[in-house]
């Protein structure tokens, strides 16, 4: 198991472009969370999944954003309409419930630059 | 709502001192957890800590979970220069059992060899 992986590292894109980041958590972990970070600034929660249920966003995620995980593995994370406000890393975690509370493993992130 | 401070905001000192940094909570954790991120890299976890007046350490690193459960000390000792990076203290953001976690706005840490 290679840990939580998340494509593309990088992406550019012109505002007013849909974007699509994909994330691959740990193969047995059932609950996996996106958090967005602005420079300077430590990670915000986003939503989370448990298995293939989206069970909270934060009111952060506008109706511009949306997130699937449709068989309870891989997720992926849509923003459509980019504005120049949607420039951060975003980071995809994982965990399993009942193991070490709040002891889940981020990935490298996805740097979103909206030009 | 909930907020994490930490400080100091930034640090830059010479290989080989110790470090301290803290996290204050304006309200009451019964979890913190410390983290360190590299460069265009993801958090990765440190050490946490599930009771108060707890200590725990993770080779060279020492953090504390306050007695007050408001406050939380990290403290590296003989810095290197691969302890370059920020380090931040994170929370359960709610009572619920969601995982879901709230972030301080870090310590930035930079050693000079």
């Amino acid at each position: 198991d290679t840990g939580v992986s998340q494509d593309p590292r990088h992406k550019i894109t012109k505002r007013g472009q849909n974007v699509t980041f994909r994330c691959d958590p740990i193969s047995e972990h059932n609950r996996l969370y996106w958090y967005r970070q602005t420079l300077g600034q430590g990670p915000e929660f986003l939503t989370y999944f448990q298995n293939e249920a989206q069970l909270e966003k934060s009111r952060l995620l506008s109706d511009r954003f949306s997130a699937e995980r449709p068989k309870g593995s891989f997720s992926t994370l849509e923003i459509q309409r980019t504005e120049q406000g949607d420039s951060a890393m975003y980071l995809c975690a994982s965990s399993l419930v009942g193991g070490i509370s709040y002891g889940y493993t981020f990935g490298s992130g996805t740097r979103l630059t909206v030009v | 709502g909930q907020q994490l401070n930490q400080s100091p905001q930034s640090m830059f000192i010479q290989e080989g001192e110790d470090v301290s940094m803290n996290c204050t909570s304006s309200s009451i954790f019964n979890t913190w957890l410390w983290y360190k991120q590299d460069p265009g890299e993801g958090p990765v976890l440190l050490i946490a800590l599930y009771k108060a007046g707890e200590l725990t350490s993770n080779g060279r690193l020492t953090a504390q979970f306050g007695i007050t459960r408001k406050d939380s000390f990290l403290n590296i000792s003989a810095s290197i220069p691969s302890d370059v990076g920020i380090y931040f203290c994170a929370g359960p953001a709610d009572s619920s059992n969601t995982g879901k976690l709230i972030f301080g706005q870090g310590t930035t840490l930079q050693v000079k060899p």
